[in-house]
């Protein structure tokens, strides 16, 4: 099963929003409202930041949000700042395998 | 706190074994379905095989026959058997934790290359 979509790099300056994409298809992303997102920074594990297209767990900064429609989700975060820096994951449970992750989008702030 | 932490890794020759532990702590492991999921570095994440605190067990189509997971409830310890290997599996293993169709929690990981 091919990963899902995103766009390789965002930039933005800081304070303004971003917003990454996350594509799938009917049996992924369009069937379930199971999309979640991570943050990952070099060398260190993927943190949850977003569950259930849209939910944060708790501790995770309210700058972030999820949103999904058909088969594409997103992620936006918003005034960004310099910490968000990392690379952002998405991730769907799937008909075929429990969980199918995107290609990856790497933030920058400028 | 929730804690995963890896072990095992390490370089291995094409068609040799490596087994991966993950010891689990800071919650009821017995009562959570685990997941090992890979990453190649610079790539998005992998997901490789799944068990359910009952022991149902789904492999990753390239894996199966080769790699092997298991639970010790008792040790709270995750395990991934891996056998001839290959290069395309040379990534970071992670060990994680299943919460109702997400990953909650992520161990630290692994790193597992296989070259001759």
């Amino acid at each position: 099963q091919s990963a899902l979509t995103q766009p390789a790099s965002v930039s933005a300056s800081p304070g303004q929003s971003i917003t990454i994409s996350c594509t799938g298809t009917s049996s992924d992303v369009g069937a379930y409202n199971h999309v979640s997102w991570y943050q990952q920074k070099p060398d260190k594990a993927p943190k949850l930041i977003i569950y259930d297209v849209s939910k944060r767990p708790s501790g995770v900064s309210s700058r972030f949000s999820g949103s999904k429609s058909g088969n594409t989700a997103s992620l936006t975060i918003s005034g960004l700042q310099a910490e968000d820096e990392a690379d952002y994951y998405c991730s769907s449970y799937a008909r075929k395998t429990p969980f199918i992750f995107g290609s990856g989008t790497k933030v920058t702030v400028l | 706190e929730v804690q995963l932490v890896e072990s095992g890794g390490g370089l291995v020759q094409p068609g040799g074994s490596l087994r991966l532990s993950c010891a689990a702590s800071g919650f009821s492991f017995s009562d959570y379905v685990m997941h090992w999921v890979r990453q190649v570095p610079g790539k998005g994440p992998v997901w490789v095989s799944r068990i359910s605190h009952d022991e149902i067990i789904s492999y990753e189509e390239s894996v199966k026959g080769r790699f092997t997971i298991s639970r010790d409830n008792a040790k709270n310890t995750l395990y991934l058997q891996m056998n001839s290997l290959r290069a395309e599996d040379t990534a970071v293993y992670y060990c994680t934790r299943d919460l109702e169709y997400k990953i909650d929690y992520w161990g630290q990981g692994t790193l597992v290359t296989v070259s001759s």
